[in-house]
């Protein structure tokens, strides 16, 4: 089984809909990452956490928000979905260490 | 601040020649720096990291790397390239202890031609 898994690995939804992104781990990291990728820009934070009572913005946050269920499972919601947030979605887990470890991703269209 | 360069968005190369992705860095402090590779359809999978133990760095399938401070650079290499290499190669560079993100480049395509 997978270290990192997200759900739904692809998803299309209308502007103006709430959709939520889900991650889980099973590697025990206690810090886990929202990132988002589009061609010719690599990847971009959008939130980090290094446990379940701390959230930070990353450099990309505004139109989204996040929730730390437990230390497992972090999610990232898009209140109202916009066209410009169509991109490919990936959640990492990390540690001290400085690596990280990222899932399959989830391809999100918003038309 | 930390950031990232990968000379190239696209590199070409024959099946069983030299691969060589670019990667300069800008870091403030002693950085670390990683590869990871991402095939089609798939998430990012770490080549191999630069930690400040050897200059020149193994990673998994035949790839490494060598850190250069005087050139700020850590591009990635391989001796003899295979279809199955054929994916998007990142440089990234931790950013700070504060945040514990990685700073990552703009990505470069690898192609390998029969």
């Amino acid at each position: 089984d997978a270290d990192v898994t997200q759900t739904p690995r692809n998803r299309i939804t209308k502007t103006g809909k709430r959709i939520m992104l889900e991650c889980s781990q099973t590697k025990g990291h206690d810090r886990m990452y929202w990132y988002r990728q589009d061609p010719g820009l690599g990847l971009r934070l959008i939130y980090y956490s290094f446990d379940v009572k701390d959230i930070n913005k990353g450099e990309i946050s505004d139109g989204y928000s996040v929730s730390r269920q437990a230390q497992a499972k972090f999610s990232l919601s898009l209140e109202s979905a916009i066209p410009n947030q169509t991109a490919l979605y990936f959640c990492a887990t990390g540690t001290g260490s400085r690596e990280q470890y990222f899932g399959p991703g989830t391809r999100l269209t918003v038309t | 601040a930390q950031s990232v360069t990968q000379l190239g968005s696209h590199v070409s190369v024959s099946e069983g020649a030299l691969v060589l992705l670019r990667c300069n860095y800008s870091s403030s402090v002693p950085p670390y720096l990683f590869w990871y590779v991402q095939y089609p359809n798939q998430g990012l999978q770490l080549l191999l990291k630069y930690t400040s133990a050897a200059t020149l760095v193994k990673g998994i399938n035949g790839f490494e790397a060598e850190f250069k401070k005087s050139e700020t650079s850590f591009h990635l290499t391989k001796p003899s390239a295979h279809m199955s290499d054929a994916a998007e190669y990142f440089c990234a560079v931790y950013g700070s202890s504060n945040t514990g993100k990685l700073i990552f480049g703009q990505g470069t395509t690898l192609q390998v031609k029969p």
